[in-house]
């Protein structure tokens, strides 16, 4: 059973800071990495992948990987109130998708 | 173009009676994936389709649940007979071919489905 761990929240920050989520897998051979946001109510929808150790781009948010450390994170930065919700951590191995809990975001303006 | 779409949206039924969930993907994806989602937990797999065929029901509870995806579009998945532990939110996704073995998954909106 592959297993993706996020940090448990709730994560409060501040209207404009920035917001930092976690997510470590236990698969080694796992070969790209999926942040979802899902609004209560709604599905989940996809922010971005990665699937190169380093750090990918894409306006506020940031992702991170490290493969060695089975380690990948978001960075949400100039945090806004549309940005609370529930972020989702995926780890693709043999065709799947395999989903942590998620870490819930609040951003207090 | 549009996005996948469920129906229907919410259903309330009592346990041991069957329920049908539809899933039509966005046009041109080869991939159909079932979701099952309980509160406060991630989307868990329950079956993938490569066009018409299931390649992976390795998590799917097969002495209630069943699955079909003919014509490799369309999919429908029934529960018979309901237990209250089937209450949960049911999603659709579906992607394209993947390059680089990456599948960007794109969900429907879910059926939530209440058993009681």
């Amino acid at each position: 059973q592959k297993e993706v761990e996020q940090n448990s929240g709730p994560l409060s920050v501040p209207e404009g800071a920035i917001a930092s989520l976690n997510c470590t897998y236990s698969d080694r051979g796992s070969q790209s990495f999926f942040w979802y946001r899902q609004y209560s109510g709604k599905s989940p929808e996809l922010i971005m992948f990665i699937y190169s150790n380093g750090d990918k781009e894409d306006g506020r948010f940031t992702a991170q990987l490290n493969k060695a450390s089975q380690y990948v994170s978001l960075l949400i930065r100039d945090s806004q109130p549309s940005d609370s919700a529930t972020y989702l951590c995926a780890v693709n191995g043999d065709y799947k998708l395999s989903f942590g809990a998620g870490t819930t975001v609040t951003v207090r303006a | 173009e549009a996005g996948v779409v469920q129906s229907p949206r919410y259903k309330i039924i009592e346990k041991k009676q069957p329920v049908a969930f539809w899933c039509n993907p966005i046009s041109g994806h080869n991939t159909l994936y079932w979701y099952r989602q309980n509160l406060g937990q991630g989307p868990e797999l329950l079956i993938r389709y490569e066009n018409e065929e299931a390649v992976d029901d390795s998590q799917l509870p097969k002495d209630r649940f069943s699955a079909e995806r003919l014509k490799g579009v369309d999919s429908t998945l029934k529960i018979q007979p309901a237990e209250l532990g089937d209450s949960a939110v049911y999603l659709c996704a579906s992607s394209d071919d993947p390059g680089q073995g990456i599948y960007e998954q794109y969900f429907g909106p879910g059926t939530r489905l209440t058993v009681t």
